[in-house]
């Protein structure tokens, strides 16, 4: 069974400093990977997502992602955040069956 | 584009009482539609997926006789919580998936907040 884990499950930066979330998923398979953030009182948004092609793919709001298959992992990364980065970070998989498994979320925490 | 709507955003009901939550894609149409369930501080959990014109696929755990779906058309599908009692409380988010190339990328809702007293 497919499943995906995210390695940190609250974060606490200042701004500026630089983020990286790890997401790692178990399935052999040919793979989709999304990343979507929840901002307090609001609904999931797309962040990225990675299908095929370039492995490191960028998405909203200066966020990146690299997919790395021999470590089947997917982290999300930013150079530098800012205090309304402060939400909720799931990564999700599907094999192409259109089922998205998510992992635990990351609550990141932005200090201005 | 790829907005989904979700109604009514939060809702107190009586145990025993059945509720039901739309959701509904304002501008695509979405073969299917997905409903999950959140827990607080914790990830969403599939319940279902929603096919317009057919019987829901459940997962596994999840009461078909309990939370009753129905996509009837390509824009809409319900949720119907029955009999709730406080043990269903629960923020339930629905998604919808745009057909062709798009499809495994899902919208979703702003959820439902469902309190049962």
């Amino acid at each position: 069974a497919q499943s995906v884990s995210q390695h940190n499950h609250h974060v606490i930066l200042s701004e500026a400093a630089s983020l990286e979330l790890g997401c790692n998923y178990s399935y052999g398979g040919t793979v989709n990977l999304f990343w979507y953030v929840q901002y307090p009182g609001q609904h999931l948004q797309l962040l990225l997502k990675y299908f095929s092609g370039d492995p490191l793919v960028k998405g909203i709001k200066g966020f990146e992602a690299e997919f790395i298959k021999s470590k089947f992992s997917f982290n999300l990364r930013k150079p530098s955040v800012q205090w309304s980065d402060t939400a909720e970070y799931f990564c999700a998989v599907n094999a192409d069956t259109g089922k998205l498994i998510f992992g635990q979320g990351t609550t990141l925490q932005v200090k201005p | 584009g790829a907005v989904v709507s979700q109604h009514p955003s939060r809702v107190i009901c009586k145990s025993g009482t059945s509720v039901k939550i739309e959701c509904r894609s304002l501008d695509f149409q979405a073969t299917t539609m997905f409903w999950y369930r959140q827990f607080p501080k914790q990830s969403l959990m599939l319940m279902a997926t929603s096919n317009e014109g057919s019987k829901a696929t459940y997962e596994q755990g999840v009461e078909k006789d309990k939370f009753l779906i129905n996509h009837a058309s390509l824009t809409l599908s319900t949720l119907t919580v029955t009999s709730a009692h406080p043990e269903d409380s629960s923020f339930y988010i629905c998604s919808a998936s745009p057909p062709g190339i798009t499809k495994n990328i899902q919208y979703f809702g702003a959820g439902t907040r469902l309190s049962v007293l």
